[in-house]
C-alpha cells in the first residue's frame, strides 16, 4: 500500500515560472516530510524538509506548503530554472523508515 | 570529500545466484540505511544500521536479503536465490547520526538485472 502518493508523473514548465510539485499521504503518524531531487545516474539529493509542527518552509527558491488536515504537501520551485529538471521526491516519515513517492519528472523550458 | 560509494555499478546475474553490493558511506556516518528502487517507483526502504547493528530490518522483502555492517563503516547487502523480479536499483544513504532530520546522502546505486 503507498503511503505516499506522487499524482503527477511529470511537469513541464516555462523557465521564469513557477514549478509546483504535489504530494499526498494517508498515514497521519507521519511526522517529517522531506523533498529529494534526482538526476539520471545519481542518487536522491536532499532539497528541503519540513516538521508537522509547521506549515511553511523557504529556503531561497524552494518553498514547502504542508496542508496536515488534507494530508498534502507541496513544494513550490521560483522562479524555475532549466537546471531545475530533474525527478523529485517526496518523502515522508514516523522515525527510522522514509516512505518515498513515485516521483514527479519536471522539465522547466528554457 | 567523498560522498557515499556503491559498488559495482551494474550487476548482471542469472536467477538462482547469489550477489554481494557493496555500499561506503561518509566517513564518521554512523546510520546507514538501504533502500530498492524498482522501475517507476520511489526508493523502497529495505534496512537501516546504527553503527554496527541493525536498527531496523523490518523492510527487508523476505530472507533472501540480509545486509551486514561488522565494522560500521562500510555496508554490503546480500541476496541469495536471485529472482527476476529481485532486478532494481538498490540505494544507499549514510547520515551523520540517524533519526529524521538527519539529512541523508545517497550514492548513485546499482543497477541489478537478474536474467
Amino acid at each position: 500500500d503507498q503511503q505516499v502518493k506522487q499524482n503527477s508523473p511529470s511537469l513541464s514548465v516555462q523557465e521564469g515560472r513557477i514549478s509546483i510539485l504535489n504530494c499526498d499521504y494517508t498515514n497521519s503518524m507521519f511526522d517529517y516530510f522531506l523533498w529529494y531531487k534526482k538526476y539520471p545516474a545519481e542518487g536522491p539529493t536532499f532539497l528541503i524538509s519540513i516538521s508537522s509542527i509547521k506549515d511553511k518552509n523557504e529556503d531561497g527558491r524552494f518553498t514547502v506548503f504542508l496542508n496536515k488536515s488534507a494530508k498534502h504537501l507541496s513544494l513550490h520551485i521560483v522562479p524555475s530554472q532549466p537546471g531545475d529538471s530533474a525527478v523529485y521526491f517526496c518523502a515522508a516519515t514516523t522515525g527510522n523508515q522514509f516512505y518515498f513517492g513515485t516521483g514527479t519528472s519536471l522539465t522547466v523550458i528554457p | 570529500g567523498a560522498g557515499v560509494s556503491q559498488t559495482p555499478s551494474n550487476k548482471v546475474t542469472e536467477k538462482g545466484k547469489y550477489v554481494e553490493l557493496r555500499c561506503d558511506p561518509i566517513s564518521g556516518h554512523t546510520a546507514l540505511y538501504w533502500y530498492r528502487q524498482s522501475l517507476g517507483q520511489g526508493p523502497e526502504f529495505l534496512i537501516y544500521f546504527q553503527g554496527t547493528g541493525a536498527a531496523d530490518d523490518s523492510g527487508l522483502p523476505n530472507d533472501r536479503f540480509f545486509a551486514v555492517r561488522p565494522e560500521g563503516s562500510v555496508s554490503t547487502l546480500k541476496i541469495q536465490r536471485t529472482e527476476r523480479g529481485d532486478s532494481a536499483v538498490y540505494l544507499c544513504a549514510s547520515s551523520l547520526s540517524g533519526g529524521r532530520r538527519d539529512t541523508q546522502y545517497f550514492g548513485p546505486g546499482t543497477r541489478l538485472t537478474v536474467l
